[in-house]
């Protein structure tokens, strides 16, 4: 079975820290990765994609993959109560197709003001 | 520029009942996808539509059924209702075309509930 494994916290931040958020995969052969946050009550919104080994940046988010170690995470900056929601790490299925995705459970994070 | 969009937003039916849910991809997009979402739960994947077929399919049986028409939007059919069917479902859409990018977005959804 192949998985996705995140904490479900709550992780809670105060405003302004950085919120550090993880994800582990079970297939080596997974190339796309993707973090998505998730409102109450919405739907998910994605907010960063990556696919090869290193760091990329986005305004205050920055995901990193580490494909060896099977690991991927997402860093807010200057966290705002705003970004209070469940993120989601999703990554691909299977080599051949970057479209059906393996979702993890969700970590919900709380930024306090 | 149009999102996805999603009908209807919520829907109750009965144990036994079949339901069918409708998708419109976002503009320029080719492929859909469907998604289940249980309370609490991430998104399990169902099936994927391109060029009016099912190209991928998750772990789901065959009550659920789909279909994508030649201006990409899709339905997903579910037949015999349980209880265990309730649950949020998500359509997800990207452009198929798109070397190394598999970038989907969600429309809003459509909440269903089984009694």
């Amino acid at each position: 079975q192949k998985e996705v494994e995140q904490n479900s916290g709550p992780l809670s931040v105060p405003e302004g820290a950085i919120a550090s958020l993880n994800c582990t995969y079970s297939d080596r052969g997974s190339q796309s990765f993707f973090w998505y946050r998730q409102y109450s009550g919405k739907s998910p919104e994605l907010i960063m994609s990556i696919y090869s080994n290193g760091d990329k940046e986005d305004g205050r988010f920055t995901a990193q993959l580490n494909k060896a170690s099977q690991y991927v995470s997402l860093l807010i900056r200057d966290s705002q109560p705003s970004d209070s929601a469940t993120y989601l790490c999703a990554v691909n299925r299977d080599s051949n197709s970057g479209y059906a995705l393996n979702f993890g459970k969700g970590t919900s994070l709380l930024v306090t003001p | 520029d149009a999102g996805v969009t999603q009908s209807p937003t919520h829907l109750i039916k009965t144990r036994g009942q079949q339901v069918t849910l409708r998708c419109s991809p976002k503009s320029g997009h080719d492929t859909v996808s469907w998604y289940q979402q249980a309370l609490g739960q991430g998104p399990q994947f169902i099936f994927q539509y391109y060029e009016e077929e099912e190209r991928q399919r998750g772990n789901f049986p065959d009550r659920f059924s789909g279909h994508q028409f030649p201006n990409y939007s899709s339905e997903l059919n579910v037949n015999a209702l349980l209880l265990g069917d309730s649950a949020l479902y998500l359509c997800a859409s990207g452009p198929y075309s798109r070397e190394n990018s598999y970038e989907q977005y969600f429309g809003p959804g459509t909440r269903l509930t089984v009694t």
